[in-house]
């Protein structure tokens, strides 16, 4: 069966960096394009990344453009999140989600990032 | 960016219950919408998608209408594990975008 485990999350600084890791099975990772979706405590969930299935096209949300990096390695079956100069307000539940034919079929667990000093 | 916007922003309903819950885009997205129900401390599920198709295992009394803009997700009968929040998505166009979400609670 499908399954979408991300890591990576933590505590950190503003200022600093993390990276974000979602490691897949259960399906043809190199297939399906991938997101990621964020969920800031209490709120409602956003759209910060997406990447096709080989990598040539990817889109970042307004508020992380610039800052955040979305990447894969199909060999790995693993997609990435790096983020750069993190601010309080993308404290946040990070979801890797699968892109099915409509809709965001599978997500993972989520990976929590709380940035504070 | 089209923006979506859901009614109500809650609501409170008994078990047994037909709840009907609306989902507005700001701009025409064909049939480009999906709604998701995610429970506290759980990763969202999608339930159905293309404003009407039944994701795989969800039960019967889930559904979903609309077109264009308007949109309803409706459960006919509400049953305890029903309580949640709901999530409406379009995907007609990057960025995607979800609605603010309707929380429906016990009555």
């Amino acid at each position: 069966q499908v399954h979408l485990v991300e890591s990576g999350g933590g505590v950190v600084q503003p200022g600093r960096s993390l990276r974000l890791s979602c490691e897949a099975s259960g399906f043809t990772f190199s297939t399906y394009a991938m997101h990621w979706v964020r969920q800031a405590p209490g709120k409602g969930l956003e759209s910060v990344a997406v990447m096709s299935n080989d990598g040539s096209n990817k889109y970042y949300g307004d508020s992380v453009k610039g800052r955040f990096t979305i990447s894969r390695d199909n060999s790995k079956n693993t997609l990435y999140l790096q983020m750069n100069s993190l601010r309080g307000e993308d404290t946040a539940m990070y979801y890797c989600a699968r892109a099915g034919s409509s809709g965001f079929d599978y997500w993972g667990q989520g990976a929590l990032v709380t940035v504070s000093s | 960016d089209i923006r979506m916007t859901q009614s109500p922003s809650s609501l409170s309903a008994s078990v047994g219950a037909r709840v009907t819950i609306t989902c507005r885009a700001s701009q025409r997205i064909s049939t480009y919408l999906n709604w998701y129900q995610q429970k506290p401390g759980k990763a969202p599920e999608l339930l159905i998608y293309a404003a009407s198709s039944l994701q795989s295992g969800v039960p019967s009394r889930f559904s979903g209408s609309g077109s264009g803009t308007d949109f309803t997700l409706t459960i006919s009968s509400l049953q305890p594990e029903d309580f949640a929040t709901y999530y409406c998505q379009q995907t007609y166009s990057v960025p995607i975008t979800f609605g603010p979400g309707t929380k429906v609670d016990i009555k």
